[in-house]
This record gives structure tokens, sequence and C-alpha cells, in this order.
């Protein structure tokens, strides 16, 4: 596609239910990356992937979060047993590898998840 | 541990008068800075970026200034245009990723 596609675009859900976020990245890039804005905050930085490998998930907030990425394109954010302090619009850019001093990392709309 | 801060939260300007964004940041080995527009229900879009061997760089309306010894950098907009209303957000790098502030939101009065 044209630019990073993220679904679903809004999600609502109860405290205590696994969710699942989806990112298609723009064709090509190698980078992706995940970023979270709470009501109020800024973007928060959750984790990075080149390629399938992530080799900075310092941004996680607890084991309730993971990620995956596959054949280089999409990737998945997953929260298990979700709580209140979850909800936020959940951000996924791509980029080239060297794109982003350069201004050329590319988000998507987001996600927005609200737990009950 | 926030490395890039943006203190003003909101910014209101009358249309045709300038801008002015302001964003502190703690990690000297930062190389790159940049500013990225949001406007609700959209992804942030970049808007312009200067190295930190620079002090200042111009693009149309948008000029972004870096003083490396005070860790500050500071967009200005002239004149600001209504379609400017936004969430403005500073960043930051060293490698791979950003780092951001917690945005400026900017309202233009006509």
């Amino acid at each position: 596609g044209a630019g990073v596609s993220q679904s679903p675009s809004n999600k609502v859900t109860e405290k205590g239910k696994d969710v699942e976020l989806r990112c298609d990245p723009i064709s090509g890039h190698t980078a992706l990356y995940w970023y979270r804005q709470s009501l109020g905050q800024g973007l928060e930085f959750l984790i990075y992937f080149q390629g399938n490998s992530a080799p900075d998930k310092s941004g996680l907030p607890s084991d309730r979060f993971s990620a995956e990425r596959t054949g280089g394109s999409v990737s998945t954010l997953t929260i298990q047993r979700t709580q209140q302090e979850d909800s936020a619009v959940y951000l996924c850019a791509s980029s080239s590898r060297t794109g982003v001093r350069t201004g050329e990392l590319f988000f998507g709309e987001g996600s927005r998840l609200t737990v009950l | 541990d926030q490395q890039v801060k943006q203190n003003s939260p909101s910014l209101s300007v009358q249309e045709g008068r300038i801008s002015i964004l302001n964003c502190d940041y703690t990690n000297s080995m930062f190389d790159y800075f940049l500013w990225y527009k949001k406007y609700p229900a959209e992804g942030p879009t970049f808007l312009i970026s200067i190295s930190s061997i620079k002090d200042k760089n111009e693009d149309g309306r948008f000029t972004v200034f870096l003083n490396k010894s005070a860790k500050h950098l500071s967009l200005h907009i002239v004149p600001s245009q209504p379609g400017d209303s936004a969430v403005y957000f500073c960043a930051a790098t060293d490698d791979y990723k950003l780092s951001f502030g917690a945005g400026t939101t900017v309202t233009v009065r006509a």
C-alpha cells in the first residue's frame, strides 16, 4: 500500500481481555516501530524491529505486552489481560534503515484502544 | 526518564503572526532533531529537521533553530495560518529511534 496501515482503528475491550493490533508497513521498509500516546502524553516508544528481529524491546511496559513481525512485513502487537492504564492510541511507523534521521519515518493513523 | 521536553502544552496565535515552539533535550549524543505535526485522528507527519552540525534550517514558512550549548531548539512558523492548527512534536535521535516530547497544541486564531 501507499502508506502505513493499522487495524483496527478503534477497539473497545473489557479489562482482562487480550487484544491484538495489526500494522502493515510501507512495502520495502525494513524498520518498524510501535509507539503509544496516552491521553495528554507524548509518543512513548515501545519496540523496534529491523526485519523480523526486535533488537530493542526496552519500551514494552510489562510482560503483558508482546510483538512479532513476520516476513519482514506485517507486525502484531498483543496486549494480554488488558488493564485500564493500557488505554491509549497505539501508533505504528516504518522507515528504511537510515530514514529516521531524515524524517523518512512514516506513521499510520493509529489504533485507539479503550479498556473499560 | 524523558530526554526530550516540551514545556508548553499549548500556544494560541493570531493568523499572520509568528508561532514559536520550544523544545529542550538532555542527551548530548542526539545528532538529529526533528519536528512532527499531528492532526486529530491522523498519524504524525514529518515537518522539518536539523543536524547537530547546523544551527538553523529553513523550509518555507518553517525554520528550526538549534542551540547545542543550551540543549535547546525552537520551531518558528511565519506567518501562521489556520491550517497550522495542530499538535507539534519535537523529536531527537542518535541512532535508530526517535525520542519524542509531549507535544504543543497550536491554535491559530482568525
